[in-house]
């Protein structure tokens, strides 16, 4: 099975700031990756994906970019409302799988 | 489109329960017997864990291989309903487990979830 690794597994950051998430995957998965935001208690929301595509409605201060292994999240200056855990996922195979997660907090 | 899960609770390892997701609402001119759905799992504290996919018409199903053989999906498309009977189950499958709308080709990501719904197997 293919691994998901994020690093760093906890963030701590400012409002305004500029912040970087990474996702490594085991084998190369080309585009095929998906970036979550889960709030405690909530469903994850779909932010991006296919590595770079931004979901309906996700504000553009989020972005993804990377292909084959490795992958970022970024979020250009951060907002109240970021402070939360973000997931990368792969796809394209059997089985689906995540990262451990990255928690943004203050 | 909106999806509701149900079906929740506690239960003893070795046993049974059977969990299910109402769905309501046309995505892109589809409603749900037209896609693929999903079910996604999250241990309490932990992190989210891709558990099972089914197509339209229940010819294709695919299971994480830490459930083959214990949990099969199924759906019910007069009823617009997705169920996910767990058999067998472990301390380790305790979770919120989630609903999840795919698309018409496939279920690789998921833009619609439901709230979820607790499953508590003790030991």
């Amino acid at each position: 099975d293919i691994q998901m690794t994020q690093s760093p597994s906890t963030l701590s950051a400012s409002v305004g700031d500029r912040v970087t998430i990474t996702c490594r995957a085991s084998q190369t998965i080309s585009s095929w990756l998906a970036w979550y935001q889960q709030k405690p208690g909530k469903a994850p929301k779909l932010l991006i994906h296919d590595a770079y595509n931004l979901g309906s409605g996700v504000p553009s201060r989020f972005s993804g970019s990377g292909s084959g292994t490795e992958f970022t999240l970024t979020i250009s200056s951060l907002q109240p409302d970021d402070f939360a855990t973000y997931y990368c996922q792969r796809y394209i195979s059997y089985p689906i799988t995540f990262g451990g997660g990255t928690k943004v907090d203050i | 489109m909106q999806l509701v899960e149900s079906g929740g609770g506690l239960v003893q390892a070795g046993g049974s329960l059977r969990v299910s997701c109402a769905a309501s609402g046309v995505v892109s001119g589809f409603t749900f017997s037209g896609l693929w759905m999903s079910w996604v799992r999250q241990a309490p504290g932990r992190g989210l864990e891709w558990v099972a996919n089914i197509n339209q018409d229940g010819t294709k199903r695919y299971y994480v291989d830490s459930v083959k053989g214990r949990f099969t999906i199924s759906r019910d498309n007069a009823k617009n309903s997705l169920f996910l009977q767990m058999d067998s189950l472990r301390g380790e499958d305790t979770a919120l487990y989630f609903c999840a709308r795919g698309g018409t080709d496939s279920s690789w990501y998921w833009v619609d979830w439901g709230q979820g719904t607790l499953v508590t197997v003790s030991s």
